[in-house]
């Protein structure tokens, strides 16, 4: 059974920083692609980023360019999402979501997410 | 900067027939964006409904489906019930790794 986990959320202050993490199990985790996605609280879903299954390749909406770094560690099952620069608009409910097999493009399996709330 | 939209809501009564559709702010919606669909109810991580335009993700419901209508994608509920009032997202894969998702449509059965 697949299982996404994210742990890591929490208060901060705006200018913090926080790094999220997913503990992946149920599937061989460095096959696929994976992604984040946030939710601000009354909104709707955010994509964030996303890594290939090596971690050589990565993506971001242009919203947290420069400020977030996704990474993984395939030998701990773990995808990693750095915050930097934190805003008030970052508050959100942050998603792991394994992306499908290649070729079929979309999130199959999603986590419970972590809240970060940036707040002073 | 692509936008994707949504109804923001839709009403459909017990039994009923719904499409909800997913527009690019420029262009047509094609198979080549992939469309897939999710649903979430309040609190809870969003669900795979439908993924590449039609095909159903495992265990869903065949009231569900999916389509190309027009210039946008569409997913439509037919005999719709209680439960299925939910937030209801679309995403769109622009390419070079990126996903847009439209705004949801929040449908209310009654």
């Amino acid at each position: 059974e697949v299982q996404l986990l994210e742990s890591g959320g929490g208060l901060v202050q705006p200018g913090g920083s926080l790094r999220l993490s997913c503990a992946a199990s149920g599937f061989t985790f460095s096959n696929y692609f994976m992604s984040w996605v946030r939710q601000a609280p009354g909104k709707g879903l955010e994509w964030v980023s996303v890594i290939s299954g090596g971690g050589s390749s990565t993506y971001y909406a242009d919203s947290v360019k420069g400020r977030f770094t996704i990474s993984r560690d395939n030998s701990k099952n773990t995808l990693y999402l750095q915050i930097n620069s934190l805003r008030a608009e970052d508050t959100a409910v942050y998603y792991c979501a394994k992306r499908a097999a290649d070729g079929l493009k979309y999130f199959d399996y999603w986590g419970q997410g972590t809240l970060v709330t940036v707040s002073s | 900067q692509t936008v994707v939209t949504q109804e923001p809501s839709f009403s459909v009564s017990p039994g009923g027939t719904v499409t909800l559709t997913c527009a690019l702010s420029s262009g047509s919606v094609s198979t080549s964006y992939y469309p897939s669909w999710y649903q979430q109810t309040p609190g809870q991580a969003p669900r795979t409904l439908i993924f590449s335009t039609n095909t159903r993700s495992s265990g869903v419901p065949d009231r569900f489906s999916g389509s190309i209508l027009g210039n946008k994608a569409a997913l439509t509920i037919t005999g719709a019930q209680a439960d299925d009032e939910s937030d209801y997202y679309c995403v769109l894969y622009m390419g070079s790794g990126i996903w847009v998702f439209g705004g949801g449509t929040k449908l209310t059965v009654l």
